[in-house]
């Protein structure tokens, strides 16, 4: 069956400083990859996507990064701001036409 | 509309009552997914229709969970006999295609269930 993890249930950043969100897949058939953040009581957003034909993909801020080798995916997210305090989920699409949803992982972000 | 809109966005009802749920989804988009998320969890897929076929029911967790699209638009989840364990927040997304490899849901922002 598909799952989706991630490493870190809570990760506290300092203002300014680099944050890094981990996440493992275990569907080797899956094509497509997206980040999405959920702020307190609001649905989850999109953040960035990525293909499995890439490596590495850039946003505003953000950088996802795809190993294909050993099925992880993480987010970069550069000069974190208090506005990037919410939980991230990572999540990909396999042979089912729908997204698999990991469990989440809470940034915190210290002004 | 701009957005995938959810109504109610709280509901609070007596154990074994029926509720419905509506989501009205971005004009144009094919697919609608219904997701489930438990305090603290990840999400839980439960249904989703692609146009005109027939819906992919498999993350349904008991019959008293049933949806319908009508139209190719607006979505009802619709949970009978409601129970404590039915408390969460519902989460409805609708995007270009559900073809494999396609595209990232944009979300509602829920529908807060609470049984008591």
């Amino acid at each position: 069956g598909e799952s989706v993890g991630l490493h870190l249930p809570t990760l506290s950043v300092q203002e300014g400083d680099n944050s890094i969100i981990n996440c493992a897949y275990s569907n080797s058939a899956s094509d497509y990859f997206i980040w999405y953040k959920q702020e307190s009581g609001k649905g989850p957003q999109f953040i960035i996507d990525i293909r499995s034909n890439m490596d590495k993909r850039q946003g505003q801020r953000v950088t996802v990064l795809l190993n294909k080798t050993v099925k992880h995916l993480s987010l970069q997210i550069a000069a974190t701001q208090p506005g990037d305090s919410a939980v991230y989920f990572c999540a990909e699409t396999g042979g089912n036409n729908r997204l698999a949803f990991g469990k989440g992982n809470q940034v915190v972000v210290i002004p | 509309g701009a957005g995938v809109s959810q109504s109610p966005s709280n509901k609070v009802t007596e154990k074994g009552k029926d509720v419905e749920l509506r989501c009205d989804p971005i004009s144009g988009h094919t697919a609608l997914y219904w997701y489930r998320q438990s305090l603290g969890q990840g999400l839980e897929f439960l249904i989703y229709f692609q146009g005109n076929s027939a819906p992919d029911k498999s993350g349904l967790p008991s019959d008293r969970f049933s949806a319908e699209r009508t139209g190719g638009s607006v979505s009802t989840l619709t949970i009978q006999r409601t129970q404590q364990e039915d408390s969460a927040v519902y989460l409805c997304a609708s995007s270009l295609s559900s073809r494999q490899g396609g595209y990232g849901y944009t979300f509602g922002s829920g529908t807060r269930l609470t049984v008591v």
